[in-house]
């Protein structure tokens, strides 16, 4: 079945520092794939996505690229700020009829001032 | 728009007792989905509903159970709660467009189940 996995946390780094949250997956077919972000006490929000080969999700300064060639959806930033320190999750969601999202086990990042 | 809403945010049960949680979705969508969210097991998909029926299903006791109305909002139940359904349960609204590029799915603050 599909699965997604995740880069270990938690992760701490110094305000302004550059982030990579490395994320891979297994799937048949061509996924959509999404990075969702949870701050303390909510529920996920919608970072970023991307819906086929080589496309390029962005949102407030994190971008990730869609590699089929490695099933890869890394996400990265290059200058991080103390509000980003969130849980982030890896996810697929296959093509088709199905909403079902697949997520990894989430990264918790913890930016330091 | 007004976001995903889920009610309530928190409750306290006791082993046995059954529960049930509502989620009304973004105007206009008609596919809700709902998770569970765990320390030990992390985000799980439980089911799926669109136009009233349920499309898809996760791996999960017969004891988790959900429905759908004609407006879309959707309420998901468990019987015979156990001190592990404990999890903070979530509530996701997309178009539910068919066939092609899934679409994007946008999530409720949840709730907060405590089991006793």
């Amino acid at each position: 079945g599909d699965s997604v996995t995740q880069m270990e946390g938690p992760v701490t780094l110094s305000e302004e520092a550059c982030l990579t949250i490395n994320c891979t997956y297994t799937a048949t077919g061509y996924p959509s794939l999404f990075w969702y972000v949870q701050y303390p006490g909510e529920g996920l929000q919608l970072l970023l996505k991307a819906t086929k080969a080589d496309d390029k999700g962005s949102n407030k300064g994190f971008e990730a690229t869609y590699r089929k060639e490695t099933t890869s959806f890394h996400l990265e930033k290059g200058s991080v700020q103390v509000s980003d320190s969130a849980v982030y999750f890896c996810a697929l969601s296959p093509s088709g009829s199905a909403r079902q999202l697949t997520f990894g086990s989430g990264t918790q990042l913890t930016v330091l001032p | 728009k007004a976001g995903v809403t889920q009610t309530p945010r928190y409750l306290i049960k006791t082993r046995g007792q059954q529960v049930t949680l509502s989620c009304s979705p973004i105007s206009g969508h008609r596919s809700v989905s709902w998770y569970q969210q765990t320390p030990g097991q992390g985000l799980q998909f439980l089911f799926e509903y669109f136009s009233e029926t349920q499309r898809n299903k996760g791996n999960f006791p017969g004891r988790f159970s959900g429905r759908q109305f004609s407006n879309s909002r959707s309420e998901m139940n468990v019987s015979t709660l156990e001190l592990g359904d404990s999890a903070l349960y979530l509530c996701a609204s997309s178009p539910g467009l068919a066939g092609g590029v899934a679409d994007t799915q946008y999530f409720g603050p949840g709730t907060r189940l405590t089991v006793l």
